[in-house]
């Protein structure tokens, strides 16, 4: 299962973009780019999911390398409700399972 | 729409007993997905289940097991309960079996093996 790397935390104030990295290097080419969040005492959110062109939603944007071997989340105003660990997966085409890794806790401040 | 219930929320078993955790998705959807989740571990996927059939298992022991009916309503079950089985365990379901499909997570059951 392809694998990715997040950074363990970031911070970010009310109302102010945060864009969330995430690195997949050994991405194959029909790996789906998932984004899930978890808000605290709940189950994992859907966020966003891409392949190769960038995203939007109403949540949020998924900007993706050309490569595909890195992409970012991007809340374009982040609000205290945005406070979770935010997990960024490789969902394998063969397979299909989402492989959770250890996400990005992010902390917003007022 | 309703969202994916999980029932129950809340359950404490001793260990060795069995437990069977249900699960309904949202109306429409077909496949329905398991994850554990723990402090040591995160999130770990158990089993998929599309159309009445197993699609992926993840590496549980044979302990765990699942099914899905008809209605595609899916229920797991744990046999032999041990103390490392208190956990967080999550219902997804989506719409189609797929690496293009978004799953939507129920709120869990939280067993706890004492």
């Amino acid at each position: 299962d392809a694998k990715t790397t997040q950074p363990n935390s970031m911070e970010s104030n009310e109302e102010e973009p945060v864009h969330l990295p995430c690195n997949h290097s050994t991405i194959s080419g029909t790996d789906y780019i998932h984004w899930y969040r978890q808000l605290p005492s709940q189950g994992p959110e859907y966020v966003i999911h891409g392949l190769t062109s960038n995203v939007n939603n109403r949540m949020a944007s998924l900007a993706i390398a050309e490569d595909r071997k890195s992409s970012t989340l991007i809340l374009h105003r982040a609000t205290l409700r945005d406070a979770a660990v935010y997990y960024c997966i490789l969902r394998d085409y063969n397979t299909d399972k989402l492989i959770f890794g250890t996400g990005t806790r992010l902390q917003v401040f007022p | 729409k309703a969202g994916v219930t999980q029932t129950p929320r809340y359950l404490i078993k001793t260990r060795g007993q069995q437990v069977t955790l249900s699960c309904s998705p949202i109306s429409g959807h077909r496949s329905v997905s398991w994850y554990q989740q723990t402090p040591g571990q995160g999130l770990q996927f158990l089993f998929e289940y599309f159309s009445e059939t197993q699609r992926n298992k993840g590496n549980f022991p044979g302990r765990f097991s699942g099914r899905q009916f008809s209605n595609s309503r899916s229920e797991m079950n744990v046999s032999t309960l041990e103390l490392g089985d208190s956990a967080l365990y999550l219902c997804a379901s989506s719409l189609l079996t797929g690496s293009s499909y978004e799953q939507y997570f129920g709120p869990g059951t939280r067993l706890t093996v004492t």
